[in-house]
This record gives C-alpha cells, sequence and structure tokens, in this order.
C-alpha cells in the first residue's frame, strides 16, 4: 500500500521568491513519484516524475523535486515563483513494477503568489 | 506528451436523469482508462479502474450500479451517472495509461467534466 501527506494546504508567496511545495510518502516497495499541477476546472498536468536514477527531476515550468529515500520525502521547488504558478499542485505515487498503474494523491497544496 | 479528452467539459442536468462521460485517448491506444471524482477544493479520489474489453473495477464505497463505466474500445471509455441527484454534483475527471509509451506507466489527464445536479 502507498499514501501521500501533504504538508500544507495553502501556501503563499511573492512574485520571484521561492517556491517549496512538501510531498511525504509511504510505500511497501520502491515508488514511483509524480507532481501534477491543476489550473481551475481543468485536469491535471504532469510537472515531472522520479521513477529510477537520478534523484533531482527537473520538470516544466522551472520546477524541480529530489527524492529523498531517507527522509521519504519528495519536495517541490522553483527559484523565482511567476503569478503563473499560482494554482493547486498534487504529489502522487505509485508502486514499481508491474502494470499497476494506480495513483495515490495527496490532498493537494493551493499555491498563491502575490504581486 | 499523449493527449486525453473529455466531453462533456460541463453539463446540468435534473435530478433523475442519467448522463453520459466519454474520456478518449486522442494519439494512443488505453488498455486501462481511470476515473476520478474531485470535490470542491479536495483530492482527486479513485472511482474505478477501467480496462479494455472487461468489467471495470470499483473502489470500495462506489456504486456500480450508480456509475457505470464502459470501455468499448482502446481508446475510449465512458462513465455514466444514473439516475443522477445533487449529491452526484462534482468534477469527473479520466487518465489514461499509455503503456506502450513508457515502462513507467506515465497517466495522462483529461479536462475534466464539471457535473451539475438540479
Amino acid at each position: 500500500a502507498q499514501s501521500v501527506t501533504q504538508l500544507g494546504s495553502h501556501v503563499s508567496v511573492s512574485e520571484g521568491a521561492l517556491v517549496l511545495l512538501r510531498c511525504n510518502y509511504s510505500s511497501s516497495v520502491p515508488p514511483y513519484l509524480f507532481w501534477y499541477v491543476q489550473y481551475p476546472n481543468q485536469g491535471l498536468q504532469l510537472l515531472l516524475k522520479y521513477t529510477t536514477g537520478a534523484t533531482l527531476v527537473k520538470g516544466i515550468n522551472g520546477f524541480e523535486a529530489e527524492f529523498k529515500k531517507s527522509e521519504t520525502s519528495f519536495h517541490l521547488t522553483k527559484p523565482s515563483a511567476h503569478m503563473s504558478d499560482a494554482a493547486e499542485y498534487f504529489c502522487a505515487v505509485r508502486l514499481s513494477g508491474g502494470s499497476n498503474y494506480k495513483l495515490t494523491f495527496g490532498k493537494g497544496t493551493l499555491l498563491t503568489v502575490n504581486p | 506528451g499523449a493527449v486525453v479528452s473529455q466531453h462533456p467539459s460541463r453539463v446540468i442536468c435534473k435530478s433523475g436523469t442519467s448522463v453520459k462521460i466519454e474520456c478518449r485517448s486522442l494519439d494512443f491506444q488505453a488498455t486501462t482508462m481511470f476515473w476520478y471524482r474531485q470535490f470542491p477544493k479536495q483530492s482527486l479520489m479513485l472511482m474505478a479502474t477501467s480496462n479494455e474489453g472487461s468489467k471495470a473495477t470499483y473502489e470500495q464505497g462506489v456504486e456500480k450500479d450508480k456509475f457505470l463505466i464502459n470501455h468499448a474500445s482502446l481508446t475510449l471509455s465512458t462513465l455514466t451517472v444514473t439516475s443522477a441527484h445533487p449529491e452526484d454534483s462534482s468534477f469527473y475527471i479520466c487518465s489514461a495509461s499509455d503503456s506502450g509509451r513508457s515502462g513507467t506507466g506515465e497517466l495522462f489527464f483529461g479536462e475534466g467534466s464539471r457535473l451539475t445536479v438540479l
């Protein structure tokens, strides 16, 4: 079984400031980890994913995340926030291997960017 | 990336009627599709896993007679909300796995369908 905890349901930053969205997971086997972004009344768009290999993963729109096995974390960061980054962000986990593509999502973090 | 299209994006219906939502993979074949439900300001809740050519697998607590899922082809899955009631009002999102493109089974999401039952 797997689960995801996103710390902070709402994060507010100023434009140009560092963005840090926290995600911790639990998984019985090595996980695959994902970050998705959702804009109002839209579906989910993949920002980045970790499967194997390099633990620092770079995604779209300047976001990156680092898989830290010892901390069971996969925090999302961006050095400088832009107004267009305001959205809901979801961390998700699924079990590696096999053909089970079922994702378990965290509760989401709403990112607000202030001018 | 691969494209998944949902239709309709918005639907308003009267209580007691049935509503069908379509989910199509436009440029890949999807043997597996997933249906999620999202309440306002909440996360996505997996409702069921739709497998092409076989019965859907429903998550615990999801009424299979209420939410009918059909996956008749490798590019189309449908969700029918039968005898809809106001409490069925929600945002429904489908996703499809492009297992042929990537062994990691990345999921691609549709744009979502907002159902409002009056």
